[in-house]
């Protein structure tokens, strides 16, 4: 059971937006950054967002990312056929003084 | 660009000591903190633990009397050592980066993971 919850499935048609949302606690996204992953099938994750909603070179501005209170989204806009993979967010937690993941998210493009 | 790999047994019985190595090519150990971080098959992502450049380490809560991470700065490489393995161990573990100017918490670049099986 992960300490971040996220839905497990989502899924949406090429264009469409997709938010993929993650709960927490007051300490861990309450209190802390939240940060993104992707993980592509047979491959290592992948840092997508940053830093709230920031993202590195490479990543296409259809992601965002966003956080209020102890909650944290992720938002596809403009769905593609490549962006079918798992959504991890991740954050640092003061109570465990480690890092927590969420389960990920399995996206779908229809 | 720095990229990381890991290396070990993928295969350890039950009882016994999972090591592996990971080492950093491109760029060297300083001035960042080098992750343990594994996947159960089908399954979410779990921080083992972390060490800085200087040697200070974290270890997971739920983890921490098994495991043992070092770092080698003169051989760009750190380990992880997991003691009395059982089945539940068995993950695809992967080693990765944070503190770089992408902020403390964020893991920048990862190893493309090697598969450890606890099996008799």
């Amino acid at each position: 059971q992960s300490v971040l919850t996220q839905p497990p499935s989502a899924s949406g048609t090429p264009g469409q937006r997709v938010t993929i949302s993650c709960s927490g606690s007051s300490s861990n996204i309450g209190s802390n950054v939240v940060n993104w992953y992707q993980q592509l099938p047979g491959t290592a994750p992948k840092l997508l967002i940053y830093s709230r909603n920031q993202r590195p070179s490479g990543v296409p501005d259809r992601f965002s990312g966003s956080k209020s209170g102890t909650s944290a989204s992720l938002v596809i806009s403009g769905l593609q056929s490549e962006d079918e993979a798992g959504y991890y967010c991740s954050a640092w937690d003061d109570s465990l003084n480690d890092y927590v993941f969420g389960g990920g998210t399995k996206v779908t493009v229809l | 660009q720095v990229q990381l790999q890991e290396s070990g047994p993928g295969l350890v019985k039950p009882s016994e000591t999972l090591s592996l190595a990971c080492t950093v090519s491109g760029g060297s150990t300083s001035g960042y903190y080098w992750n343990w971080i594994r996947q159960s098959p089908g399954k979410g992502l779990e921080s083992i633990g972390f060490i800085y450049y200087t040697g200070s380490v974290n270890y997971n809560p739920s983890l921490r009397s098994r495991v043992t991470i070092s770092v080698d700065t003169s051989k760009t490489q750190f380990s992880l050592r997991l003691s009395s393995v059982t089945a539940a161990d068995t993950a695809v573990y992967y080693c990765a980066r944070s503190g770089s100017r992408y902020g403390s918490d964020a893991f920048d670049i990862w190893g493309q993971g090697t598969m450890v099986t606890v099996s008799s």
